[in-house]
């Protein structure tokens, strides 16, 4: 019973193209994140949503999409891949707003850009 | 992680204590959390404290918040090898809003 699963676990794909990274949690929480983590393990926050609206878009290339069709769920759809976006991309929920400190992780998509 | 800084390797015995620190720079940081992250896995969040807390214990694991130097740190006693792994310092602030902003994390290796 994973409380927050990401598909795909990897993702391998060539410059140009476009792919999706679907997350999805049965916690019954409010709030739903995406963070990137490069290389050097930095983890900076990309977007949040709570209750399907969106709260944070921090500086990410317009690129970058994400959708909740519904509070238990957050995708990120990705255009024209640069070589750059290879990173680990976790998704994450939180209870609240207010508790966006208690984050539940997925495992992670590692999407490599060829 | 530019606002927290946490040094990126630490190295123990089995049986010994980690000291892991981390400083942040945002004086209105209202809680400060621990996560830890195992190879191929995503975080899991260890504990937090409260910014007008000074200690918290749980179990092993003790943090230590001294709010004057901005200085947070987390003792585990008794590490194991399954201790191993990357321990991330993570603050909210009010100038945040409702983001954590993390520390690029320390490698815990521990060795038998």
């Amino acid at each position: 019973d994973t409380a927050v699963s990401q598909t795909p676990k990897y993702l391998v794909t060539q410059m140009g193209n476009d792919k999706s990274i679907k997350c999805e949690q049965n916690l019954g929480h409010d709030t739903m994140y995406w963070y990137k983590q490069d290389s050097k393990k930095f983890l900076k926050i990309m977007f949040s949503y709570n209750n399907k609206e969106l709260i944070i878009n921090e500086t990410v290339p317009n690129r970058f999409s994400p959708k909740s069709p519904d509070k238990a769920h957050l995708n990120l759809h990705i255009n024209s891949l640069e070589l750059g976006d290879s990173a680990v991309y976790f998704c994450a929920s939180s209870q609240s707003l207010a508790l966006s400190g208690e984050l539940f992780f997925g495992e992670g998509s590692r999407l490599t850009v060829l | 992680g530019e606002d927290v800084e946490q040094s990126l390797f630490l190295s123990v015995r089995e049986g010994d204590s980690s000291v892991i620190n981390c400083t942040y720079t945002d004086s209105s940081s209202t809680y400060l959390y621990w996560y830890k992250q195992e190879p191929g896995a995503g975080l899991q969040l260890l504990t937090y404290i409260f910014s007008n807390m000074d200690m918290k214990q749980d179990q092993r694991l003790t943090v230590l918040l001294n709010k004057k130097d901005k200085h947070l740190s987390l003792r585990i006693a008794d590490t194991q090898t399954g201790d191993s792994a990357i321990y991330f310092c993570a603050e909210t602030n009010s100038n945040s809003g409702y983001a954590l902003n993390f520390g690029k994390g320390t490698s815990l290796l521990v060795t038998p």
